[in-house]
């Protein structure tokens, strides 16, 4: 299957700054989508990321709190920009696997965030 | 609209069978299944595509039922590694995934 690198893997920030999350594909895709989880909960879509076109923004994300790149079809960012409390999660990134059978989604490892 | 899973959380013994279910409201055209571990991604397990189509990994199989917009996770003769948390999936318009609830399963010795 496809193996998505995710980094960093943890951070404690400081309210009012930005974290910038990277996924580097080993291969090709289409698409990659960006995800929330609370410890303990489901994983909750925030944005559709298409190379050379906007991010799709789930209802409740906005573009200016989770600005998203995707500058080509193996890498996208995901910025978490003015960050409060409430923003601690773990962010996931995710992608549609051809090699998985019939399409199946792969995960980054996440990235754990704790915000002070 | 999220699926619906049940049951929230199940306990077995090595050995025994499990089914955990997802069920949605709206008309389903394919369902997923994912398990992760604590601290971990979710992993793939199978998808399916068709109503009544059933499927096998190993020792864990799912069937879906169109007409009742519903599928069925089977674990039979569990193990302690088929630990973790079970969620499914269904698709919405652009390959978007809208996860259910989850269902934890712990296997004990």
């Amino acid at each position: 299957s496809a193996v998505i690198s995710q980094k960093p893997s943890r951070d404690i920030c400081q309210r009012g700054t930005s974290l910038t999350i990277q996924c580097q594909v080993d291969s090709q895709v289409t698409m990659m989508f960006w995800y929330r989880q609370q410890p303990g909960q489901s994983l909750t879509l925030i944005a559709t990321a298409n190379q050379g076109s906007e991010a799709t923004y789930e209802s409740g994300f906005v573009i200016d709190k989770f600005p998203i790149s995707r500058p080509n079809l193996t890498f996208s960012t995901l910025t978490v920009s003015n960050m409060s409390p409430e923003d601690s999660s773990i962010y996931l990134c995710s992608a549609q696997d051809s090699r998985l059978g019939e399409n199946g989604y792969t995960f980054g490892s996440g990235t754990r965030l704790t915000v002070v | 609209q999220q699926p619906v899973q049940s049951p929230q959380a199940v306990i077995l013994r090595e050995g025994e069978d499990a089914v955990i279910n997802c069920s949605s409201s709206k008309a389903l055209y394919s369902v997923h299944w994912y398990r992760q571990k604590h601290g971990e991604a979710p992993v793939f397990l199978m998808i399916l595509l068709k109503g009544g189509e059933q499927k096998g990994h190993e020792k864990i199989s799912a069937s879906f039922n169109e007409k009742k917009q519903q599928s069925s996770l089977y674990l039979t003769a569990s193990q302690l590694s088929y630990s973790g948390t079970y969620f499914c999936g269904t698709e919405r318009g652009g390959s978007r995934l809208t996860f259910g609830e989850g269902t934890q399963l712990t296997v004990n010795p």
